[in-house]
C-alpha cells in the first residue's frame, strides 16, 4: 500500500526567508502524482504545486518549488521569500496514475511565519 | 465560478441520530470523493464515486453511506453517527485521471455527543 511521510509536525521561519517542508512517500507504482496542498485557517484545501512522476523537471510555481527525488521517494516543498500569508498547515499527497481520483495524504506540517 | 459546495458547514448532533451531509459540483466532473480529516492523521477517504451510480469504499468507510443518483451531487449519509466520527468533513470533485486539478468543498465540521 502507498504511503506518505511528513515527518515535520511543525516548522516555523521568519517572514523573507526561505524554508523548505519534507516528504517522502512508499509505492510501487511507476505511474504516480505527487501535490503539495495548503489549508489555512479557513480550513479550505488550496492546490500549491503538483509534480508528475514521469517528469525529471521540478514543479515551480512563483515563490513555490519543489525537489522531486524519485530513486529516493522524496518530494519536498521549498517556500522562498516566505509572506505571513503563507502560515498554514501543508499536506503532501499522492495519486497513483490511471482511474483514481483517490490522494493518499501526508499528516501535515504546520507552518509559523514570524514577522 | 467552479466550485464544490457543502452543507451544513457546521453540525452538533447527538449519537445515533441519522443526518446527510450534502455536496454539490458544477463542473461536470465525474469523480467524487468524500475525506475525513483528524488531527495528526491527514485526511482519509471514506467513499469515492467513478460516476452516476458508481461507488465504492475508500480506506475508512465503516458507518458511512453514499450514494450518487446525478452526476453533480454526492452525499454522505451516518445512519447513526456515533463520538468517533467527529471530524472535519471534505467533499472532493476531479475529471478523470492526470494531473487534472482536485477541487475541495469548504469543508463541514461534525460533532457527535
Amino acid at each position: 500500500a502507498q504511503t506518505v511521510t511528513q515527518s515535520q509536525p511543525e516548522m516555523s521561519v521568519q517572514e523573507a526567508e526561505t524554508v523548505t517542508l519534507s516528504c517522502t512517500y512508499d509505492t510501487s507504482e511507476s505511474d504516480y502524482y505527487l501535490f503539495w496542498y495548503k489549508q489555512p485557517p479557513s480550513r479550505q484545501m488550496i492546490l500549491v504545486i503538483r509534480q508528475e512522476a514521469y517528469k525529471q523537471q521540478n514543479a515551480t510555481e512563483n515563490r513555490f518549488s519543489v525537489n522531486f527525488q524519485k530513486a529516493a521517494k522524496s518530494f519536498s516543498l521549498k517556500i522562498s521569500d516566505s509572506q505571513l500569508g503563507d502560515a498554514a498547515m501543508y499536506f503532501c499527497a499522492y495519486r497513483r496514475g490511471g482511474a483514481t481520483n483517490k490522494l493518499i495524504f501526508g499528516t501535515g506540517t504546520l507552518l509559523a511565519v514570524q514577522p | 465560478e467552479a466550485q464544490v459546495t457543502q452543507n451544513p458547514r457546521y453540525l452538533i448532533t447527538v449519537t445515533g441520530k441519522k443526518l446527510t451531509v450534502t455536496c454539490s459540483q458544477n463542473m461536470n466532473h465525474e469523480y467524487m470523493s468524500w475525506y475525513r480529516q483528524d488531527p495528526g492523521l491527514g485526511l482519509r477517504q471514506i467513499y469515492y464515486s467513478m460516476n452516476v451510480e458508481v461507488t465504492d469504499k475508500g480506506d475508512v468507510p465503516e458507518g458511512y453511506k453514499v450514494s450518487r443518483k446525478e452526476k453533480r451531487n454526492f452525499p454522505l449519509i451516518l445512519e447513526s453517527p456515533s463520538p468517533n466520527q467527529t471530524s472535519l468533513y471534505f467533499c472532493a470533485s476531479t475529471s478523470t485521471g492526470g494531473t487534472d486539478t482536485q477541487y475541495f468543498g469548504p469543508g463541514t465540521r461534525l460533532t457527535v455527543l
